[in-house]
């Protein structure tokens, strides 16, 4: 089973450049979403959607865009890329059951300089 | 708002040492409680969950309990292996809320040394 599949798994981008952060993930699940990993900060919740063209914004959005026009496939679009962007971005995926727990792909280590 | 606290890491023990990692959590209502752990170059797993007051989640030979009074979901473990070491993140789902919008702590780095 794939489950949860990010690509790349690292990035280095010169500041103003954009670029795609794939997703997909292959258990049907509704629920999808992004997360940014920083150093002593926890995940912290980028944009979620809960089902195919259905997308909103978590707790840090800025600078971030997504969408959602299958179910498998949940894309994270950095349009201009700054440095405070350096992260380690996790994708993420879950039923639509109360509590089900997420399933996380293996992260992409992004560097901008 | 919702926020959760971690104890302060990197912790490190001897392989069979007693393990606890502090979890306490401001939320309103009733939130679910999960600990995740993630593995070195692999993203986060579900460890174990407790949905309710007073529930005990289990799994692997961890353990912690929801305890409502103190806002607290304090992990356990008797007896650690050297395959324990990873990074710990402690969470919370608000209340009626799904899996979808966790609310993590900081996290919390646990070596086992044989």
């Amino acid at each position: 089973n794939a489950g949860v599949t990010q690509t790349p798994k690292f990035q280095v981008l010169k500041t103003g450049q954009s670029m795609t952060l794939q997703c997909a993930q292959d258990m049907n699940h509704e629920y999808m979403s992004w997360y940014r990993q920083d150093p002593g900060m926890g995940l912290r919740l980028i944009h979620y959607s809960v089902g195919a063209g259905i997308t909103d914004q978590g707790e840090v959005p800025n600078g971030y865009n997504v969408s959602r026009s299958t179910t498998e496939d949940f894309p994270l679009r950095l349009l201009s890329a700054a440095p405070s962007q350096t992260s380690v971005y996790f994708c993420a995926s879950s039923s639509d059951r109360l509590n089900s727990p997420l399933h996380f792909g293996n992260g992409t280590r992004l560097t901008v300089t | 708002g919702n926020s959760v606290t971690q104890m302060e890491g990197p912790v490190t023990l001897s392989e069979e040492a007693f393990l606890t990692i502090n979890c306490t959590y401001t939320a309103t209502g009733y939130p679910s409680l999960f600990w995740y752990v993630q593995y070195p170059g692999e993203g986060l797993q579900l460890l174990l969950k407790a949905t309710k007051a007073d529930d005990k989640g289990s799994n692997k030979g961890f353990e912690a309990t929801y305890r409502k009074e103190t806002t607290s979901f304090h992990l356990e473990k008797g007896s650690v292996q050297v395959s324990d070491s990873a990074v710990y993140f402690c969470a919370l789902s608000p209340t009626f809320q799904g899996a979808q919008k966790l609310v993590f702590g900081q996290g919390t780095r646990l070596t086992i040394n044989p």
